[in-house]
């Protein structure tokens, strides 16, 4: 499974835009490029995923590069409870995910 | 549906025990997986189920690991016997297809101390 990499911390202030950036040089054209993120003491949940073109739904944004080698979660007003940690994942045609170590993600009021 | 649910949340045992960890997928979901997430490991897929029938156990750490799913709406992770480095939070997941743009749907956990 190709590989994606992520800062390890951000920090932003509330009701400001947060851009969470994620390299995946390996993506493979398949390769789905999905974004979960987990709260403090609960389980992942889903935000976003995408394969070639831009997305949008009610939690974020996805950018993704022309060449699928880099994306970016695009929180448009973060709030405290966006606090949280942020994963990149690309999926095959495996379904299966590998978490890496994600991007802890603080809001400051 | 009431999402993906795992029992116990929380479970205190002694090193030799058996723990057995039990999941409801989401109703009409043919996907079950069983991930693991510890400080210096992360979260680790530790096998997962497709229709009822495991498909990939790599992940499942040694043979004190195992895993059933005796039908599509339970499954149950048991470690025998137990061992302080087990201790970790243990997730259930489920999903409705493994085509790379599924989503997969996770429990509230089950957090595990082995003493």
């Amino acid at each position: 499974d190709a590989k994606t990499t992520q800062p390890n911390s951000m920090e932003s202030n509330e009701e400001e835009p947060v851009h969470l950036p994620c390299n995946h040089s390996t993506i493979s054209g398949t390769d789905y490029i999905h974004w979960y993120r987990q709260l403090p003491s609960q389980g992942p949940e889903y935000v976003i995923h995408g394969l070639t073109s831009n997305v949008n739904n009610r939690m974020a944004s996805l950018a993704i590069a022309e060449d699928r080698k880099s994306s970016t979660l695009i929180l448009h007003r973060a709030t405290l409870r966006d606090a949280a940690v942020y994963y990149c994942i690309l999926s095959s045609n495996t379904g299966k995910l590998i978490f890496g170590q994600g991007t802890t993600l603080q809001v400051k009021p | 549906d009431a999402g993906v649910i795992q029992s116990p949340r929380h479970e205190v045992t002694e090193m030799g025990q058996e723990v057995t960890l039990r999941c409801k997928p989401i109703s009409g979901h043919d996907y079950l997986f069983w991930y693991r997430q510890t400080m210096m490991r992360g979260l680790e897929l530790l096998i997962y189920f497709n229709n009822n029938v495991p498909i990939d156990d790599s992940g499942m750490p040694e043979d004190r690991f195992s895993a059933k799913m005796p039908n599509a709406s339970f499954s149950t992770l048991k470690i025998q016997p137990s061992e302080p480095r087990d201790s970790a939070v243990y997730f259930c997941a489920s999903s409705s297809r493994l085509a790379g743009q599924e989503t997969q749907y996770f429990g509230p956990g089950t957090r595990l101390l082995v003493l």
